[in-house]
């Protein structure tokens, strides 16, 4: 079992450049979530998704678009990335009911650097 | 304006000794609280959580404390081991939706 897989784990973009990045779980989680970690800032909510075809903005949505086309994968993309976009993403899941701890399942993070 | 707080980056306890990690909140409508447990280089792990309704949930060394009253939760790790060195996350779900951080805490537990 794999749950929550994101590629890639590293990549190095010039300012302009774009990209994506692709969140997969296995758990068939409804709820989906790229967060981005900043030195003291802890983890900011980038966009989010509540089922397959459906998406939302978070707290920090600007320079960023996702996709949720099938209910296992989340993308990320950057269509222009600038240097305040280098950071460490994350991608997680839960399920819809949350169980009783109502917790997140999180990948091992992406490390984006825009030169 | 942060809607949770984690006052103290960083934090050193001896092994063997309690940690005691803070959290403050502003948000009223957060249904559960939770920490989670970072390492460099890995995803944040699920430690444990209590709902908005309870004061007190134990999971073995762990323990969170909620105060609604003062919007306060606090993780008590007893006893401290050094495998515990790690970032803390404070974290709130806002009713079914959302989860809110805080910027952390990096505990220190010294041998």
């Amino acid at each position: 079992n794999a749950g929550v897989t994101q590629t890639p784990k590293f990549r190095v973009l010039k300012t302009g450049q774009s990209m994506t990045l692709l969140c997969a779980q296995d758990m068939n989680h409804e709820y989906m979530y790229w967060y981005r970690q900043d030195p003291g800032m802890g983890l900011r909510l980038i966009h989010y998704s509540v089922g397959e075809g459906t998406t939302a903005k978070g707290e920090v949505p600007d320079g960023y678009n996702v996709s949720r086309l099938k209910k296992q994968n989340f993308l990320l993309g950057l269509e222009s990335a600038a240097p305040s976009q280098t950071s460490v993403y994350f991608c997680a899941s839960r399920p819809t009911s949350g169980g009783n701890t109502g917790e997140l399942f999180f990948g091992e993070g992406s490390r984006l650097t825009v030169l | 304006d942060q809607q949770v707080k984690q006052n103290s980056p960083s934090l050193s306890v001896q092994e063997g000794r309690i940690s005691i990690l803070n959290c403050d909140y502003t948000n009223s409508m957060f249904d559960y609280f939770l920490w989670y447990k970072k390492y460099p280089a890995e995803g944040p792990t699920f430690l444990i959580s209590i709902s908005s309704i309870k004061d007190k949930n134990e999971d073995g060394r762990f323990t969170v404390f909620l105060n609604k009253s003062a919007k306060h939760l606090s993780l008590h790790i007893v006893p401290s081991q050094p495998g515990d060195s790690a970032v803390y996350f404070c974290a709130a779900r806002v009713y079914g939706q959302n989860f809110v951080f805080g910027p952390g805490t990096r505990l220190s537990v010294l041998p």
